[in-house]
């Protein structure tokens, strides 16, 4: 079965880790997206990646890192720098990188800080 | 830069009644549109897209949406509502510059049996 797989589902940090959460996906697509959802903000571009060894910032970068070391795989860090992680991460991916092409959801994790 | 509303939080709908989900976009441009269906806990399906041509657009699940350019809305319709259909909406813009799409904050539609 072709698609995107988050993991964990749910993951819990104390204040002061960095913790990483994973993206993985066997579409073949060139393009890979990380989301932040918060209750009635919709979804917030955190990172993106058109290609391999390439990404860029989206409108919330400050306090995460990503990295694409593989066409399939996209991790995104939250650092400790984030000042409220608490959230739900959500993966996604586009075959070309175009705006007119569908984006594909993972099922997303849910990240709580304790 | 772009932007998405969607005026609607919480929307309540009967069993079988009519449904119309707002959406209003800003973009100089002639936008993508796009309208997805998140269940609880769940990552986003897509419902249904727009690029051009026919501006009433089918989607899955008996959705339909129209592209009003004069009014800068992408609004989401279904004639019959069913208890399914209970979830959280979003409605979003792509830039054809390339690579992004901006979301509303989404309505969250529940269904009274």
């Amino acid at each position: 079965d072709g698609g995107i797989t988050q993991s964990p589902k749910y993951l819990f940090r104390k204040e002061g880790q960095n913790v990483t959460l994973s993206c993985e996906q066997n579409l073949n697509h060139d393009a890979m997206y990380w989301y932040r959802q918060d209750p009635g903000q919709g979804l917030r571009l955190i990172y993106y990646s058109q290609i391999v060894n390439d990404f860029q910032k989206g409108d919330i970068a400050e306090g995460y890192s990503v990295s694409r070391e593989k066409k399939e795989s996209f991790p995104l860090t939250v650092t400790s720098a984030q000042k409220n992680p608490t959230a739900f991460y959500l993966c996604a991916s586009n075959p070309s990188g175009r705006a007119y092409n569908e984006q594909f959801f993972g099922p997303g994790t849910r990240l709580t800080v304790l | 830069a772009q932007s998405v509303t969607q005026p609607d939080i919480h929307i309540t709908v009967s069993e079988g009644a009519s449904l119309e989900l707002r959406c209003n976009y800003s973009y100089g441009a002639t936008p993508y549109l796009f309208w997805y269906v998140q269940s609880p806990g769940q990552g986003l399906q897509l419902l249904l897209k727009y690029f051009s041509g026919d501006t009433l657009v089918q989607g899955i699940k008996g959705f339909e949406a129209e592209f009003k350019r004069s009014q800068s809305s992408f609004n989401l319709r279904k004639p019959s509502v069913h208890w399914s259909d209970a979830a959280e909406y979003f409605c979003a813009v792509g830039n054809n510059a390339g690579n992004m799409l901006t979301f509303g904050g989404g309505t969250r539609l529940m269904v009274k049996p």
